[in-house]
């Protein structure tokens, strides 16, 4: 009972470093999504999806890239790592939008 | 755009007491939906319960219950009999429910520590 699955769980990158983060869910969802959470902040959305082939930006989408090309898969790309991006990563996914989300256990992102 | 405000950054309970968290939001929606999340050390986000606005019942959980006020935009966690298993952070979160937005909007948190 796989659940959400985060891959990988730590991950150190230098500046400019481009790198995806992978989430995979095994449980027929529609909505996905993708947060980070940094410290005194709470959790923030960067993107979201309904639906395969369906996605959208969320709070702060800026330097990250998502696509949505099978149920399963909702990988986070980012293009050029900043340390502004040091933080941890959670992807989510829920039967529908307002349905209780199901969290990985994230990956701790650092950039040096 | 929505806020979500939790208003104390960290509380401590001794174990077996009751305890209440505060959480408030601002919206112009009128049908939404609002969750308690529970964050423990081990950094999973779990779920603890579930409202949906236009219920005016409070939802509640075994020992975890909520006090919703639509009007005051409030909605204040409630954690009765406290277990040292309860110590986590605690997020308070919101989305509107229909259109096209489905965007959950969390607040900081606050950090419970349960005491023996």
């Amino acid at each position: 009972n796989a659940g959400v699955t985060q891959t990988p769980k730590f991950q150190v990158l230098k500046t400019g470093q481009s790198m995806t983060l992978q989430c995979a869910q095994d449980m027929n969802h529609e909505y996905m999504s993708w947060y980070r959470q940094d410290p005194g902040m709470g959790l923030r959305l960067i993107h979201y999806s309904v639906g395969a082939g369906i996605t959208d930006q969320g709070e702060v989408p800026n330097g990250y890239n998502v696509s949505r090309s099978t149920t399963e898969d909702f990988p986070l790309r980012l293009l050029s790592a900043a340390p502004s991006q040091t933080s941890v990563y959670f992807c989510a996914s829920s039967r529908a939008a307002s349905q209780p989300q199901h969290f990985g256990d994230g990956t701790r992102l650092s950039i040096l | 755009a929505q806020t979500v405000t939790q208003s104390q950054p960290e509380m401590s309970v001794q174990e077996a007491e009751t305890v209440t968290l505060s959480c408030t939001y601002d919206t112009s929606e009128n049908n939404y939906y609002l969750f308690w999340y529970k964050q423990p050390p081990s950094r999973q986000m779990i779920l603890v319960i579930r409202q949906e606005a236009y219920k005016q019942q409070n939802a509640t959980e075994n020992r975890f219950s909520v006090n919703f006020q639509k009007a005051a935009k409030s909605f204040s966690l409630k954690i009765s009999d406290s277990q040292l298993g309860d110590t986590a952070m605690y997020f308070c979160a919101f989305m509107k429910r229909g259109g096209s937005n489905y965007k959950l909007t969390f607040g900081k948190g606050t950090l419970l520590t349960v005491n023996p």
